[in-house]
């Protein structure tokens, strides 16, 4: 039970923002927020994770209702090696993280 | 740096022989971690070991599969009798000790598995 609600695909153009979704309507209050993503052939890698406040790192920005029942990582100009399959995951760290389907990203060119 | 290094990256083997797959974590990490991936879907948690201890093993589908990790560092994940069904991608994570959220996991590039 992965916890969370993600759609199935998205396609972008590139060098456009990409909005990705997430829901997680039963999150705990000592839940983290996860971003993986997994490139073809590849193992999955970190995005970006928080708690309640928006994140930024050098690969996305997360940004985070503020009841914290949804989420969105956000790739500011999408290229063509950011088609990938996104996982959001919600974890509270006692726990392993449990990966779902995930959502899989084309980019256009 | 190096990164987690898994090996081989594909096993092809006959149903009901015994396979052992190797993972080499990121130097200093003390939390290592088996995933299985079927085609289509995302990484499922198998076992957790912090040091070389076995924190949750809650993951692993039967008696069949059983990993070790003698010295906390190298892992290996064995698996018995294997069956057609076993085939999947086998990933292997590493993170610093304490994992999520302090500490992201660093998965390697996995071993492709495939009994005939």
């Amino acid at each position: 039970d992965a916890k969370t609600t993600q759609p199935n695909s998205m396609e972008s153009n590139e060098e456009e923002p990409v909005h990705l979704p997430c829901n997680h309507s039963t999150i705990s209050g000592t839940d983290y927020i996860h971003w993986y993503r997994q490139l073809p052939s590849q193992g999955p890698e970190y995005v970006i994770h928080g708690l309640t406040s928006n994140v930024n790192n050098r690969m996305a920005s997360l940004a985070i209702a503020e009841d914290r029942k949804s989420s969105t990582l956000i790739l500011h100009r999408a290229t063509l090696r950011d088609a990938a399959v996104y996982y959001c995951i919600r974890n509270s760290g006692n726990t392993p993280l449990v990966f779902g389907k995930g959502t899989r990203l084309s980019v256009i060119a | 740096g190096a990164g987690v290094s898994q090996t081989p990256s594909n096993k092809v083997t006959e149903k009901g022989k015994y396979v052992e797959l190797r993972c080499d974590p990121i130097s200093g990490h003390t939390a290592l971690y088996w995933y299985r991936q079927s085609l289509g879907q995302g990484p499922e948690f198998l076992i957790y070991f912090q040091g070389t201890g076995a924190a949750d093993d809650s993951g692993l589908p039967n008696d069949r599969f059983f990993a070790v990790r003698p010295e906390g560092s190298v892992s290996t994940l064995k698996i018995q009798r294997t069956e057609r069904g076993d085939s999947a991608v086998y990933l292997c994570a590493s993170s610093l000790i304490g994992g999520p959220p302090n500490s992201p996991l660093h998965f390697g590039n996995g071993t492709r598995l495939t009994v005939t």
